[in-house]
């Protein structure tokens, strides 16, 4: 059964904290994801990532950063986290597309962030 | 934006009807996929159909596909409660791998 698993379902943090938000894979996917979604605004992707050490700004990167150090996992990092980040955070991942033209994304249980 | 849009944003059936969900989106795309959102849940993937395709059936769900109105759409027949979530339309351009979603369309079917 295939899993992409967020650490953790609910999270409170402060204002100006460092937040870390891990994700898990075990299909050996190259492709990873974050996005947040709020309601009235659909998903937006914040990062991504097509393999180890890399990564690429999606639409919405200000405030964010991440780390793919190793192919299962990658970390959405709150530099300093604000009240305007306070949303669901989901994960990701995929297969690459040239490899099975099937952009099928599964998705981890998500992360409801709030930052007060 | 590439964002794919969903219409309508809310719709509300009695169960054992049928449900429709329309998307549009706005560039050429290699894949359309709709998936299914539990309220404060991940999504999963319900069915994807490529550029190519113009109907695709799986189980209770029919997806339709116009590459040159740049829509599609979901219908889900004979509908029950457990079919309540919020659905949402994927697109990818050709050659990509990234996804973009829509706002989604929130089902409620009443029992």
């Amino acid at each position: 059964d295939v899993k992409v698993t967020q650490s953790s379902r609910y999270l409170v943090k402060r204002t100006g904290e460092k937040v870390f938000l891990e994700c898990v894979q075990d299909m050996d996917h190259e492709n990873m994801f974050w996005y947040r979604q709020d309601p009235g605004l659909g998903l937006r992707l914040i990062y991504f990532s097509y393999d180890v050490k890399m990564k690429e700004k999606g639409d919405i990167p200000e405030g964010y950063s991440v780390s793919r150090e190793k192919k299962e996992r990658f970390s959405l990092i709150l530099e300093s986290a604000s009240t305007n980040q306070t949303s669901m955070y989901l994960c990701a991942s995929s297969k690459p597309v040239l490899e099975t033209m099937n952009t099928e994304a599964f998705f981890g249980q998500g992360t409801r962030l709030t930052v007060v | 934006s590439q964002q794919g849009e969903e219409d309508p944003q809310a719709l509300s059936i009695q169960e054992g009807e049928n449900a429709t969900m329309n998307c549009s989106y706005k560039t050429s795309i290699n894949n359309l996929q709709w998936y299914r959102q539990n309220s404060g849940r991940g999504l999963v993937h319900l069915i994807l159909i490529r550029s190519n395709e113009r109907e695709k059936h799986s189980g209770r769900l029919r997806v339709t596909l116009d590459t040159s109105k740049k829509s599609s759409s979901l219908l889900i027949t004979a509908s029950r409660a457990a079919d309540t979530a919020s659905y949402f339309c994927a697109t990818d351009k050709t050659g990509a791998n990234n996804l973009f979603f829509g706002t989604g369309t929130r089902l409620t079917v009443i029992p």
